[in-house]
């Protein structure tokens, strides 16, 4: 079972590029999250969404945009990116229920120069 | 507002001894309760919770957690280390509170690291 991939991997970017991570999960979840992964600071919700063609901002969502055009897919874009988003991005999904847990990717790593 | 406290960075136990990662949470209304553990390059893997029922909630790998809600507490546990075990583990945090959004809230995390 893939469960939620994301692509690319890895990617390093110079500053004012623009660029969108891809994520897709082939468990039916409604819910799926964009998270940023930095030393230190746990994860943080950049944005979410609960079902298809719905979004909305989670903790730090400035500078940066997302689409979920498809159930299975979650787009995250970086208009013009800073070195302030040098970080690790997850994606995970989820059922709606309360208590499911979140299942996640391994991760975007995405440098800014 | 939720938040999540792990106040310890680093854990270090010497294999075959009790270890224990600990937790503490804020929330407004009831807790939802998870662990999660990161390998590395590795994205986060689901451990345990607790939603409501017995303190005690056992999950993957023979860990375990507790949840004391006097003390606001959810520390994990595992009666006998192994050196696999090694990694960073997360606790995350949901209000059941209905006026707050379906987010998780994660501490910050702790590199547990256990010695041959």
């Amino acid at each position: 079972n893939a469960g939620v991939t994301q692509t690319p991997k890895f990617r390093v970017l110079k500053t004012g590029q623009s660029m969108t991570l891809l994520c897709a999960q082939d468990m039916n979840h409604e819910y799926m999250y964009w998270y940023r992964q930095d030393p230190g600071m746990g994860l943080r919700l950049i944005h979410y969404s609960v079902g298809e063609g719905t979004t909305a901002k989670g903790e730090v969502p400035d500078g940066y945009n997302v689409s979920r055009l498809k159930k299975q897919n979650f787009l995250l874009g970086l208009e013009s990116a800073a070195p302030s988003q040098t970080s690790v991005y997850f994606c995970a999904s989820s059922y709606p229920e309360v208590g499911q847990p979140q299942h996640f990717g391994d991760g975007t790593r995405l440098s800014i120069l | 507002a939720q938040s999540v406290a792990q106040p310890e960075d680093q854990v270090n136990v010497a294999e075959g001894n009790p270890l224990t990662v600990k937790c503490t949470y804020s929330v407004s209304g009831n807790p939802y309760l998870f662990w999660y553990v990161q390998y590395p390059n590795r994205g986060l893997q689901f451990l345990l919770k607790y939603i409501t029922g017995d303190n005690l909630v056992k999950g993957s790998y023979g860990f375990e957690a507790e949840f004391n809600k006097s003390q606001t507490s959810f520390h994990l546990k595992k009666p006998s280390a192994l050196v696999s075990d090694s990694a960073l583990y997360f606790c995350a945090v949901r209000d059941s509170w209905a006026g707050s959004a379906r987010q998780l809230t994660f501490g910050s995390g702790t590199q547990l690291t256990v010695l041959p």
